[in-house]
């Protein structure tokens, strides 16, 4: 079993959309939850952390942690081409390393 | 806003050759991270950096890589006799502390020829 999993998608949604995006885990220990973007060939961008159960939202994107279904999720709100890029889940424990998943692939179309 | 600088952006570099990857950290930032990324792979996890010494390694950072600060600004990843399989693009990551999130430079793109 993965540690992080992510659907590779890609996952395409029209323009104004909603894009969700999911991502499991396997460790009960995770306690940090962290939501990057990188575009082809570009360096992982910060998009969203969390860390209690619940929603939280940060203009157009909203995470979701469900610890007890091992399960984070990403929201994006009027999805924009520029959204086009592959979301990275990441994982941390009570160590430092974050622990990605393959990410997936979001295409927005006009 | 502060960024993580890296350099150079591309090193293309002889099997068995020594390569050192330069890194500056955000200024405040405590933390210091290195991960790399093989082409069409996940991004992993090297090592961790902390008041001057390793914190944490993963198996893939064996006795060919170091790390080190040799000032107060730079953080370099040393590997020293680099193999075709260490082609992959580099990234150095900072932290203001332990649990805060981990921001990422552009990174370095190793060729091994």
């Amino acid at each position: 079993q993965k540690e992080v999993e992510q659907n590779s998608g890609p996952l395409s949604v029209p323009e104004g959309a909603i894009a969700s995006l999911n991502c499991t885990y396997s460790d009960r220990g995770s306690q940090s939850f962290f939501w990057y973007r990188q575009y082809s060939g570009k360096s992982p961008e910060l998009i969203m952390f969390i860390y209690s159960n619940g929603d939280k939202e940060d203009g157009r994107f909203t995470a979701q942690l469900n610890k007890a279904s091992q399960y984070v999720s990403l929201l994006i709100r009027d999805s924009q081409p520029s959204d086009s890029a592959t979301y990275l889940c990441a994982v941390k424990k009570d160590t430092d390393k974050l622990i990605f998943g393959t990410g997936t692939r979001l295409q927005v179309f006009p | 806003e502060p960024e993580v600088t890296q350099t150079p952006s591309h090193q293309v570099t002889q099997m068995g050759q020594e390569v050192i990857l330069r890194c500056v950290p955000i200024s405040n930032h405590l933390y210091f991270y290195w991960y790399r990324q093989i082409l069409g792979q996940k991004v992993e996890f090297l090592v961790s950096f902390y008041n001057n010494e390793i914190s944490e390694k993963s198996e893939i950072f064996d006795d060919q890589f170091s790390v080190e600060r040799p000032d107060g600004s730079n953080f370099t990843l040393k590997i020293r006799s680099t193999k075709l399989e260490d082609s992959a693009m580099y990234f150095c990551a900072s932290s203001r502390g332990a649990n805060q999130p981990q921001h990422f430079g552009d990174g370095t793109r190793l060729s091994i020829l």
